[in-house]
C-alpha cells in the first residue's frame, strides 16, 4: 500500500485522558501535514513538517497538542488532557516540498466522552 | 477570517443533471485551486485542480471554471451520477505560504436516481 496510513481509525476516550495518533506518509514525501475536521466543516490546518522539522503551527494548536516527526518518516499527534471540544476527525496528508497535491489519509476519528 | 467561501452548503440534483458548486477566495497570493471529494469515513481525495493562468480545465465529466478578476471558481459535474454523491471541498494553496491548503466548508451533494 503506497497511500497515507493513519492509526487508529477511531478512538473513544474519556475527558482528561491523553491520546496519540500516528501517521505514515507516502514514503518519498518529505512534507507532512496535520488537519482537523469537524462535522460539516472543511479540514483546518494544524501543523506541518518538512522532514523532521516542524515549520508551522496554527493558532488552533493549543499547548495540549504536540506533534513530532522524529526521523522524518512517520509522525505522531498527541492530545493531552482531552476535552469534548477535541472530538473531531484528525487528518494527515503528505506531499513533496514544492508540490501542491496533498494526499490525505482516511483520518483518525476522536470521540471524547 | 474565512479565506475560501463555498456555496451551496448542500445540493440535490437529479441523475443526469449538472451539479454546480461555487467558491470565492480573498487572498490573491493563492496560486493553485484544487477540488477534493470526500466520502463518509474517508479522507478527502483530489478530484481536479486548476492554476489561475487557465480559465477552464476539464477532466471527463468534471470541469473547473476560473474567473481570476472576480476571484471565483466553480466545479461543474456533467451527467451527474448517484456515485457522485459525496461532500466536495474547494481549496486554495499559496506556493509561498506555509500552511498548506485552505479549504471551503464543503458542499454535500446528493444525486437522486
Amino acid at each position: 500500500d503506497t497511500g497515507v496510513s493513519q492509526d487508529p481509525r477511531h478512538k473513544i476516550t474519556k475527558r482528561g485522558q491523553n491520546v496519540t495518533f500516528r501517521c505514515d506518509p507516502i514514503s518519498e514525501h518529505n512534507r507532512l501535514y496535520w488537519y482537523r475536521q469537524t462535522l460539516g466543516q472543511g479540514p483546518e490546518f494544524l501543523t506541518y513538517f518538512q522532514n523532521e522539522a516542524q515549520l508551522e503551527k496554527s493558532r488552533l494548536l493549543s499547548d495540549r497538542f504536540s506533534a513530532e516527526r522524529p526521523k522524518g518518516s512517520f509522525s505522531t499527534l498527541e492530545i493531552q488532557r482531552t476535552e469534548q471540544g477535541d472530538s473531531a476527525m484528525y487528518l494527515c496528508a503528505s506531499t513533496l516540498a514544492g508540490a501542491n497535491v496533498l494526499t490525505f489519509g482516511a483520518g483518525s476519528r476522536l470521540t471524547v466522552l | 477570517q474565512q479565506q475560501v467561501k463555498q456555496s451551496p452548503q448542500s445540493l440535490i440534483v437529479q441523475k443526469g443533471g449538472i451539479s454546480i458548486i461555487n467558491c470565492a477566495y480573498e487572498n490573491t497570493a493563492f496560486d493553485y485551486f484544487p477540488w477534493y471529494q470526500q466520502f463518509p469515513g474517508k479522507g478527502p481525495a483530489l478530484l481536479i485542480a486548476i492554476r489561475p493562468d487557465v480559465s477552464e480545465k476539464k477532466e471527463g465529466r468534471f470541469t473547473i471554471s476560473f474567473n481570476k478578476s472576480a476571484k471565483q471558481f466553480s466545479l461543474h459535474i456533467m451527467d451527474s451520477q448517484p456515485g457522485d454523491s459525496a461532500t466536495y471541498f474547494c481549496a486554495a494553496f499559496s506556493g509561498g505560504g506555509a500552511d498548506g491548503l485552505t479549504f471551503g466548508k464543503g458542499t454535500h451533494l446528493i444525486i437522486q436516481p
